[in-house]
């Protein structure tokens, strides 16, 4: 078992650019996370998806876009990237049922914008 | 709006017991205290949840007051690889987000 894989590990954009980080997971899990860390903070989610073909907002979603079109991945857009995104990005998934709710977090992107 | 207070820093010495406390005096009938912790630059690990029984894993025990207002986080044999920041969060069972605050940082000293 892999658990949570994220693609790239690194990344340095020009203002304006857009990439797509893509987030995989083996563990069969119905839900799916996008958190942004920034130096010296606590994790803030982006974007999260509790199913196959469906995508919501949480408490930062400005100037991302996500989307889940096969069950085990999440991909998260930066379609004009800002100095403002230059962050630590990690990807969680986790079962649906409330007692085991735990989250499997990746190990991160590290993306900069100039 | 924090719903947990923990201290900033805390230091252990390789082999004893680390005790984590965490205040969570809000706390409401449906939410669970989780604990994760964060080795640097890694992603954040899980190490265990309550609802209001004590809590036993491989990694961690987790003691939780009868009135459920605070909690502590027990690593019974501390070592350096456990050097990281602890968060402790409250989490509704309908909650998809977690809530990091600062967290703790606790460090383990040879």
């Amino acid at each position: 078992n892999a658990g949570v894989t994220q693609t790239p590990k690194f990344r340095v954009l020009k203002t304006g650019q857009s990439m797509t980080l893509l987030c995989a997971q083996d563990m069969n899990h119905e839900y799916m996370y996008w958190y942004r860390q920034d130096p010296g903070m606590g994790l803030r989610l982006i974007h999260y998806s509790v199913g196959e073909g469906t995508t919501a907002k949480g408490e930062v979603p400005d100037g991302y876009n996500v989307s889940r079109l096969k069950k085990q991945n999440f991909l998260l857009g930066l379609e004009s990237a800002a100095p403002s995104q230059t962050s630590v990005y990690f990807c969680a998934s986790s079962y649906s049922a409330p007692t085991r709710a735990e989250q499997f977090f990746g190990p991160g992107t590290r993306l900069t914008v100039l | 709006d924090a719903k947990t207070t923990q201290p900033t820093s805390m230091d252990c010495a390789e082999g004893r017991a680390a005790n984590l406390p965490c205040n969570h005096s809000t706390i409401s009938g449906n939410e669970y205290v989780y604990w994760y912790r964060q080795i640097h630059s890694q992603g954040p690990q899980y190490i265990i949840h309550g609802l209001k029984n004590n809590e036993t894993n491989e990694m961690a025990s987790l003691i939780i007051t009868e009135d459920r207002k605070s909690s502590t986080l027990i690593l019974p044999h501390a070592t350096l690889r456990d050097t990281a920041v602890y968060y402790c969060i409250v989490r509704g069972s309908n909650d998809y987000k977690l809530s990091f605050g600062a967290g703790t940082t606790v460090t383990v000293r040879a």
